[in-house]
């Protein structure tokens, strides 16, 4: 599974966007980009992924550059319950059920 | 439905104590996996499962055990516990696409 980047915190004003970054420069053809989040202790919490379209859902948005090196998580209007931590993931969509999770991104939401 | 349930929420264990870690789900997912988590720190795979019967490796398994002889079960048994698996331990399972998973809300677990 290829390896991603992301900044380690990041702040953003109540109301407004956030905008995630992700590094994959070595993503490979059938894999795909997925976002997760753990709020405070709990257990990690889906929310979004992608091949090399762009996704929405209820959640955010994911935006995924055109030669799949990178993508961004979009949360359109940031809460103070998004205050949490986003992990980006690559990987490929079957087989063993093995998520390779880093330190991610801690994401502050500012009231 | 009940999603993933974990049990105990907290447990303290004395070195070289043995003890089962419970994990449920009631979504019919074939795979089943099991996390830790320590402080600082982003989830490290201990050991999976593609269905019943069959179990794996992951990335962190050694003071690990599981079996998994049901869909719905998948235990995690700490053979001699050591104050280094001192840890938060999560379960999560999946459809047969891995890549989206549902996680339990966590154990913690202490060992002194």
């Amino acid at each position: 599974d290829a390896k991603t980047t992301q900044p380690p915190s990041m702040d953003c004003a109540e109301g407004r966007a956030a905008n995630l970054p992700c590094n994959h420069s070595t993503i490979s053809g059938n894999e795909y980009v997925y976002w997760y989040r753990q709020i405070h202790s709990q257990g990690p919490q889906y929310i979004i992924h992608g091949l090399k379209n762009n996704e929405t859902n209820e959640m955010a948005s994911l935006i995924i550059t055109e030669d799949r090196k990178s993508s961004t998580l979009i949360l359109p209007h940031a809460t103070l319950r998004d205050t949490a931590v986003y992990y980006c993931i690559v990987r490929v969509a079957t087989g063993a059920n093995n998520l390779f999770f880093g330190t991610g991104t801690r994401l502050t939401v500012i009231p | 439905n009940a999603g993933v349930t974990q049990t105990p929420k907290f447990q303290v264990l004395k070195t070289g104590q043995s003890m089962t870690l419970q994990c449920a789900q009631d979504m019919n997912h074939e795979y089943m996996s099991w996390y830790r988590q320590d402080p600082g720190m982003g989830l490290r795979l201990i050991h999976y499962s593609v269905g019943a019967g069959i179990t794996d490796q992951g990335e962190v398994p050694n003071g690990y055990n599981v079996s998994r002889s049901t869909t719905e079960d998948f235990p995690l048994r700490l053979l001699s516990a050591a104050p280094s698996q001192t840890s938060v331990y999560f379960c999560a399972s999946s459809y047969l696409e891995g890549g989206k998973q549902y996680f339990g809300p966590g154990t913690r677990l202490t060992v002194t």
